[in-house]
């Protein structure tokens, strides 16, 4: 298996403009988990799916991110307006509801 | 909600040494303790995971005690090698495919 896929690797926006970042889970997962990870803050989770339900969003930040999961091989997360203070380095994990937790290589996103 | 806190922030030990981090948790409810090693630049990788009826688990150099009493759980590495060097994350949760919670992070550092 290939793992937990994300793409962009990298992403260079300005501010103000829109983000996507993608997410392709191991195949059979049925658990998707967004989390961020900064120096000040370590790994923060955002927002987590249990067969392509969100169960929890507390942690997304404000309103300028959302998350989807249309179906069980995919997922995006949106940020828009983007902002320099989201700058950082987005982590998609997945699972087997009940078993361990991969993660893909993640997004690395500058705001300028 | 959970607090998961780590020590030490960073660790430098000489090779053939050991080195131990540890961490406390604060939600009673937690029973899955998994912990990640995470590589420059890659997604945090799971090493090794203890779950809350289990006193110690070990696989080969590495260890990790849980106390639950005390909500403290540790990571113990043997005889480390160059190739130990990374960051070290612990982490709590009510269960596996649950949302994890992280601390810190420990920057370990192998000199040869």
């Amino acid at each position: 298996d290939a793992g937990v896929i994300q793409s962009p690797r990298h992403e260079v926006t300005e501010m103000g403009q829109e983000v996507t970042l993608r997410c392709k889970p191991i195949s059979g997962h049925n658990s998707l988990f967004w989390y961020r990870q900064t120096m000040m803050r370590g790994l923060e989770l955002l927002i987590y799916f249990n067969n392509n339900v969100p169960i929890d969003d507390s942690g997304m930040p404000e309103d300028r991110f959302s998350a989807k999961m249309p179906n069980a091989s995919f997922s995006t997360l949106k940020i828009q307006p983007s902002e320099p203070r989201d700058s950082a380095v987005y982590f998609c994990a997945t699972a087997l509801v009940g078993e361990k937790l991969f993660f893909g290589s993640g997004t690395q996103l500058s705001v300028l | 909600g959970e607090n998961v806190e780590q020590h030490p922030s960073t660790l430098s030990v000489q090779e053939g040494d050991s080195a131990v981090i540890k961490c406390t948790y604060s939600d009673s409810a937690s029973n899955y303790f998994p912990w990640y090693k995470q590589e420059l630049g890659k997604g945090p990788q799971l090493i090794i995971d203890i779950r809350s009826n289990v006193g110690e688990k070990k696989d080969q150099r590495i260890a990790v005690t849980l106390n639950k009493t005390a909500k403290h759980f540790s990571l113990h590495i043997t005889e480390t090698q160059p190739e130990d060097s990374a960051v070290y994350f612990c982490a709590a949760s009510p269960g596996q495919g649950y949302a994890l919670n992280f601390g810190k992070g420990t920057s370990l550092l192998v000199t040869p």
